[in-house]
């Protein structure tokens, strides 16, 4: 069954750039019609769903992170990746990533997910 | 402030049956699906319902979803303790071109 995985730096620098991938296993990338999505969280706060970009390349982002955010996928290495430019305080969260079957909102599976802070 | 509101907490005994809420417009809730996440203390989200209704391999059928108009419901019969968790709903915004969640509901077991 699919497995996804968050991995990068758990401590970023205001202004900078978050980023983090996520690695998919026990299953195609680029089969099927799935969207690869981002989720965060922060803590004590409900989830925010970031944006995610299909097998073929194309994406779609949260019209309030829209400029900030760049979501690629690179389906030879079976991982999809965020950036997150001008990080402040408010982007520090638990970053998940997760499947969508639909691009609607339906999340199956979930990675474990990564916190993520971003220090001044 | 979500685009999809949900109470911010509800309570049951064990045995009791619970009733979560998830309140929308004809923008989400009324023209798409819904989908249920229960999150574990220290968890990542877990998919719960998904098309409204259904229930994936392996979720209990004490858990049960329902959409009317522009509302939808996650009904948990036979509380257990392990019930406790916070309960998000999801679905897509036609206006938003995107998915929005509920703000969450955290489930207590007294």
């Amino acid at each position: 069954q699919v497995q996804l995985q968050e991995s990068g730096p758990g401590l970023v620098k205001a202004s900078q750039t978050l980023s983090l991938t996520c690695s998919v296993s026990g299953g195609s990338i680029s089969s099927g019609s799935y969207f690869w999505t981002w989720i965060r969280q922060p803590a004590g706060k409900g989830l925010e769903w970031i944006g995610h970009v299909f097998a073929g390349g194309s994406t779609n982002y949260n019209p309030s992170l829209k400029s900030r955010v760049t979501i690629s996928i690179d389906t030879s290495k079976s991982q999809f990746a965020l950036n997150l430019n001008s990080v402040t305080a408010a982007d520090t969260a638990v970053y998940y990533c997760a499947r969508d079957w639909d691009g609607g909102g339906w999340f199956d599976p979930w990675g474990q997910g990564a916190l993520v802070t971003v220090s001044s | 402030q979500s685009v999809l509101t949900q109470p911010p907490s509800a309570s049951g005994t064990p045995g009791q049956k619970v009733t979560i809420s998830c309140s929308g417009s004809t923008s989400n809730i009324g023209r798409n699906i819904v989908n249920w996440y229960q999150q574990l203390p220290g968890t990542a989200p877990k998919l719960l319902i998904f098309d409204s209704k259904q229930r994936p391999s392996g979720v209990p059928d004490r858990f049960s979803g329902s959409k009317s108009g522009t509302s939808a419901s996650l009904a948990i019969s036979g509380l257990q303790s392990d019930d406790e968790a916070d309960y998000y709903c999801a679905a897509w915004d036609d206006s938003l071109h995107s998915p929005v969640f509920g703000g969450g509901t955290r489930l207590t077991v007294l």
